[in-house]
């Protein structure tokens, strides 16, 4: 059974980098998936932030671009966020989670969130 | 980007009674494959998201069959024949026709 369990810290300082990693466990993160990065502010809906596939691409949406980077660490199964220059904005909880083939259900598998709040 | 807009925003449902969502996409979200790429997810209170549709019709593994999804192109409905109480929490569609992919804004259902 696969599981994904996010981890960082849960306060961030303004103008500061949010850092989190996403575990993998009772899979390979070098299947054939692709992973991505959710978020939701409090009280608010879900906002797609990113993927990677296992050969390292990535895409990231339009409106945090500029400022998001995905990575994966194939040596400890898991796959990271970094999000710079945050702010009050960028609080919210935030779910990994794990992407299939979008022909059979796409985010099949998903963390149970990690808040972080700005501040 | 694809903007996706769900209606209503709040469903107040009585136990047994159907309950509609409305999705629409602003953009056709029908690919040349004849697939629409349009997914239907279900957020628990206190719990992560959970895949219910895909590719605007298919069920997921384990989603009861009161759980339909329908439509085409931009419109689309997920429906639920009969509403029960573990039903409650706030749905999502999401387009994962093309990048970045998109949400909306979340349907909230209740029981009455």
């Amino acid at each position: 059974q696969v599981q994904l369990q996010e981890s960082g810290p849960g306060l961030v300082k303004p103008s500061g980098t949010l850092s989190l990693s996403c575990t993998v466990s009772g899979a390979s993160i070098s299947s054939n998936y692709w992973w991505s990065w959710v978020r939701q502010p409090p009280g608010k809906g879900l906002e797609w932030i990113g993927e990677i596939s296992l050969s390292g691409t990535t895409i990231y949406s339009s409106s945090l671009r500029s400022r998001v980077t995905i990575s994966l660490d194939k040596s400890k199964n898991q796959f990271s966020l970094n999000l710079i220059s945050v702010t009050a904005a960028d609080t919210a909880v935030y779910y990994c989670a794990r992407e299939r083939l979008r022909e059979v259900g796409m985010l099949d598998v998903w963390g149970q969130g990690t808040t972080v709040t700005v501040s | 980007d694809i903007v996706m807009t769900q209606s209503p925003i709040s469903l107040p449902v009585t136990p047994g009674e159907p309950a509609s969502i409305s999705c629409r996409s602003s953009q056709s979200l029908l690919s040349s494959n004849g697939y629409n790429y349009l997914e239907w997810y279900l957020q628990k209170p206190g719990q992560s998201p959970q895949l219910l549709i895909y590719l605007g019709s298919n069920r997921a593994s384990g989603v009861p069959d009161r759980f339909s999804g329908s439509g085409s192109g931009t419109d689309f409905t997920l429906e639920i024949s009969r509403v029960e109480a573990e039903d409650v929490g706030v749905y999502y569609c999401l387009q994962d026709l093309q990048t970045p992919y998109t949400f909306g804004q979340g349907t909230k259902l209740e029981i009455k």
